[in-house]
């Protein structure tokens, strides 16, 4: 069975620092790569995918990931959070051996100070 | 895009009765699916539609679970007999495919007293 690892449970930042999110998956196949992000009181947002292609994916709002498929890997980073980034962030993954499901990491919570 | 939508946002039940929540996908889209997200953790996945069709259970979706997609539009989720176990944030998700993400609902959460 595929899982995801997020290392990282809670982040805590100051306005313009850089962040870094790590994301590890278990399954060794082919797979598709998400990271969805969840502001406070709100539902699930999509931020970014990965299913083919370059494996550095731009996502919305400046948010970036890097596949490395030797590592396991789908980090989500960003230059520069301001304050409107505090929220939880889910990383997921989906291959075509586990169907439609998407399997999700246990979150990260981000602080970003003002 | 008016988004997948949920009802009812939070249900407070007693132990032992049952409980319906439902979920409006996204119009055009032919896939939905229900995830259970508690405390402190990620969604878990319970159960995928393709149009009608229930095409995947997980483990966690005991008997006590059902689920259905009667026209291919909205779904229910019922459980049956509440436990306080059940006590989570229910969410609905729809989808065009695989590759496209899946776009979540508000979510339902269940709290059984």
């Amino acid at each position: 069975a595929q899982s995801v690892s997020q290392h990282n449970h809670h982040v805590i930042l100051s306005e313009a620092a850089s962040l870094e999110l790590g994301c590890n998956y278990s399954y060794g196949g082919t797979v598709n790569l998400f990271w969805y992000v969840q502001y406070p009181g709100q539902h699930l947002q999509l931020l970014l995918k990965y299913f083919s292609g370059d494996p550095l994916v731009k996502g919305i709002k400046g948010f970036e990931a890097e596949f490395i498929k030797s590592k396991f890997s789908f980090n989500l980073r960003k230059p520069s959070v301001q304050w409107s980034d505090t929220a939880e962030y889910f990383c997921a993954v989906n291959n075509n051996n586990a169907g439609n499901m998407l399997t999700f990491g246990g979150g990260t919570r981000l602080m970003v100070k003002p | 895009d008016t988004g997948v939508s949920q009802d009812p946002r939070h249900k407070i039940t007693k132990r032992g009765q049952n409980v319906t929540f439902r979920c409006d996908p996204i119009s055009e889209h032919n896939r939905l699916y229900w995830y259970r997200q508690t405390l402190g953790q990620g969604p878990e996945f319970l159960t995928y539609f393709q149009n009608e069709a229930q095409l995947e259970k997980s483990r966690l979706l005991s008997d006590r679970f059902s689920a259905e997609r009667p026209k291919g539009s909205f779904s229910t989720l019922e459980i049956q007999r509440t436990e306080q176990g059940d006590s989570a944030m229910y969410l609905c998700a729809s989808s065009t495919g695989p590759i496209t993400g899946q776009f979540f609902g508000p979510g339902t959460r269940l709290t059984v007293l």
